[in-house]
């Protein structure tokens, strides 16, 4: 596809459920972002993915969250045992490789999940 | 403990007036920083960025300068008009460190008719 693509874009849950949230990336983007927007808060980094490996998972907020990438390309973030303090929007962003300075994120449009 | 900070949540500006956005970080080490857009149900988009060896950039309406000694950055928006509302991420990266964006709380700029 053109951009980052997001499912769902809605996702509620109750309290203790597992989650599963999907991100495709852009075609050709090896590095792939996970990053969490609660309400009031900027953008809190989750994890990123350069090819399929995950050499950054700092951001993971507790062992209740994990993420895959299978064939460099699609990723899944889950949530297992899905608290309140979970509700927030998941962003996803590609880029072409993961580095600073002139390499542009592209992001999707974001699942928001609520946990009730 | 922010490492990028937009001190204000929202800003509410005259369509045709200056948007001026500011943002300060505490990281030293950072050297690249960029300005991302949002709308609502959106993911964030790319505005503009600058890289610590030069103190401004420009690019059509939008100029982002940068002060290293004040590790302060602003983002100036001119002139200003309705498709401008939006949500404003400042952010701010190391090349050749971790790589990582860290990204402020964003500000919310209202443009008035």
């Amino acid at each position: 596809g053109a951009g980052v693509s997001q499912s769902p874009s809605n996702k509620v849950t109750e309290k203790g459920k597992d989650v599963e949230l999907r991100c495709d990336p852009i075609s050709g983007h090896t590095a792939l972002y996970w990053y969490r927007q609660s309400l009031g808060q900027g953008l809190e980094f989750l994890i990123y993915f350069q090819g399929n490996s995950a050499p950054d998972k700092s951001g993971l907020p507790s062992d209740r969250f994990s993420a895959e990438r299978t064939g460099g390309s699609v990723s899944t973030l889950t949530i297992q045992r899905t608290q309140q303090e979970d509700s927030a929007v998941y962003l996803c962003a590609s880029s072409r490789w993961h580095g600073a300075g002139d390499n542009e994120q592209f992001f999707g449009p974001g699942t928001r999940l609520t946990v009730l | 403990d922010q490492q990028v900070k937009q001190n204000s949540p929202s800003l509410s500006v005259q369509e045709g007036r200056i948007s001026i956005l500011n943002c300060d970080y505490t990281n030293s080490m950072f050297d690249y920083f960029l300005w991302y857009k949002k709308y609502p149900a959106e993911g964030p988009t790319f505005l503009i960025s600058i890289s610590s060896i030069k103190d401004k950039n420009e690019d059509g309406r939008f100029t982002v300068f940068l002060n290293k000694s004040a590790k302060h950055l602003s983002l100036h928006i001119v002139p200003s008009q309705p498709g401008d509302s939006a949500v404003y991420f400042c952010a701010a990266s190391s090349v050749g460190g971790d790589d990582k964006i860290i990204f402020g709380k964003g500000t919310r700029l209202h443009i008035l008719p």
